[in-house]
């Protein structure tokens, strides 16, 4: 089972970055994105496809639309600028996956 | 505040068994609202993961990996480990460990720091 991402995204600064992540099982698996920087352990950005943790800035959205889940980041920061990947779980919610990753390029 | 330390030997040789533990401070191994996972990153590239366990025992794992790997957790030292056999150079990668579940449902919501390891003779 894969998830598919782009393999890179650019934005100006102050624009919006959508990140799509594809997959078969998303209509019945919740979709997570985390953020990794260089050197850095991935940290959650949102959850259950659409939830954002404590301490994410509210520019930071998912969505679900079937197949395809969407983070969206508005007004794209400087400091925006990393890998993010999608995670889920296959149709039986019995294996992890992640997908490929993207990055994110603040130009 | 619960905090994650992945912890073993950085260099492996090709066909040995490569053994990593992860030790959980500020918090139980022994919950029923999350579960503990192993995920690895080959340099330069994404995230693979690698399965996880809870603590009753119940596992699960990466198909392409189910035949070399053993995730078990150690309730007395609040430890879980992970053991990957007849590792090759593509083994090669940082291995982190994380806690899964909670409010999060199935996510990682929480992430050691990530220990390299090398598969070279």
């Amino acid at each position: 089972y894969e998830l598919t991402q782009p393999p890179s995204v650019s934005v100006s600064p102050g624009q919006t970055a959508r990140i799509t992540c594809s997959g078969d099982a998303l209509p019945n698996q919740y979709a997570y994105w985390y953020q990794q920087k260089p050197g850095q352990a991935p940290v959650m950005v949102i959850y259950k496809d659409s939830e954002r943790p404590s301490g994410i800035p509210e520019r930071f959205s998912g969505s679900n639309s079937g197949t395809t889940v969407t983070l969206t980041i508005s007004g794209v920061q400087a400091e925006d600028e990393a890998d993010y990947y999608c995670q889920s779980a296959d149709t039986s919610g019995t294996y992890g996956v992640f997908g490929g990753g993207t990055k994110l390029t603040v130009l | 505040q619960v905090q994650l330390e992945e912890s073993g030997p950085g260099l492996v040789k090709p066909s040995e068994t490569l053994s990593l533990t992860c030790t959980v401070s500020g918090g139980s191994v022994s919950t029923d609202n999350h579960y503990w996972s192993w995920v690895r990153q080959p340099p330069g590239k994404g995230l693979e993961w690698i399965g996880y366990i809870f603590y009753g025992g119940s596992t699960s794992y990466n198909p392409s990996l189910k035949s070399r790997v053993t995730i078990s957790v150690d309730t007395s030292k609040n430890q879980f480990s992970l053991r990957l056999r007849s590792v090759i150079a593509a083994d090669t990668a940082v291995y982190y460990c994380a806690r899964v579940g909670g409010e999060f449902r199935d996510g990682y919501n929480l992430w050691g720091q990530g220990t390299l390891v090398t598969v070279s003779s």
